[in-house]
């Protein structure tokens, strides 16, 4: 079985465009999750969607959406890019919410780099 | 607030070595989750273990073993015997029972030197 895939693998954009991250779960989960590394820095969490609904939301500013459909693919958008929105941008996938004994498996990254 | 410290940024090792990576977390709730992931140069985050706050049995798989202390907040992991295959960055997360999000700590970095 194929594990999460993103795509593009890397992403060179200049300041203030637009530029969209795509991300195909593991067969089977419905829940998937987005999350930008900063070089040097763990993982934060910028959203969560759950059956195409929006679950869970961090500390990012409205130039960051995201959005999931029926097959449970995910994008997630920024607009509007700033030179500190260069980062590791991870897609993980899992079961479901709220369930105690699953785990989130990440994919691969858009490596994302604002110039 | 959830909140995850891995006071290590960085360890060297000599290969063979036994080697701990320390993390403690800060959290309100009384059902959590921890985890353990390793993350190559390629970039992916791979899962590694995943223990549950109701369940403070220690575990070991292989080289790997990890120490589960609820009285001091802490989740150490273990690595015996290191090898070169082992560098990589690792992180320790917590997440709450509601399942929404992953609370990273800052990673340790481990180089093991053959």
């Amino acid at each position: 079985d194929a594990g999460v895939t993103q795509s593009p693998t890397h992403l060179i954009k200049t300041r203030g465009q637009h530029v969209t991250l795509r991300c195909s779960p593991i067969s089977g989960h419905k829940s998937v999750s987005w999350y930008q590394q900063v070089l040097g820095q763990g993982p934060q969490f910028i959203f969560q969607y759950y059956e195409k609904e929006e679950r869970g939301r961090g500390n990012f500013p409205d130039r960051f959406s995201a959005r999931q459909f029926p097959n449970y693919s995910s994008e997630l958008n920024v607009n509007a890019l700033l030179l500190g929105d260069s980062a590791l941008y991870l897609c993980a996938s899992s079961l479901g919410l709220g369930m105690a004994n699953t785990e989130a498996f990440f994919g691969q990254g858009t490596r994302l780099t604002v110039v | 607030a959830q909140k995850v410290t891995q006071a290590q940024t960085e360890i060297s090792v000599v290969e063979k070595e036994d080697v701990t990576l320390d993390c403690v977390y800060e959290t309100r709730d009384t059902t959590y989750y921890l985890f353990w992931y390793k993350q190559p140069p390629s970039g992916e985050l791979v899962f590694l273990i995943r223990r549950n706050s109701f369940d403070e049995q220690n575990e070991i798989s292989g080289r790997y073993s990890w120490n589960f202390q609820k009285s001091t907040s802490s989740f150490n992991f273990t690595i015996t015997a290191s090898q070169v295959v082992d560098s990589a960055v690792y992180f320790c997360a917590l997440r709450d029972n509601a399942g929404n999000m992953l609370t990273f700590g800052g990673g340790t970095r481990l180089m093991v030197k053959p």
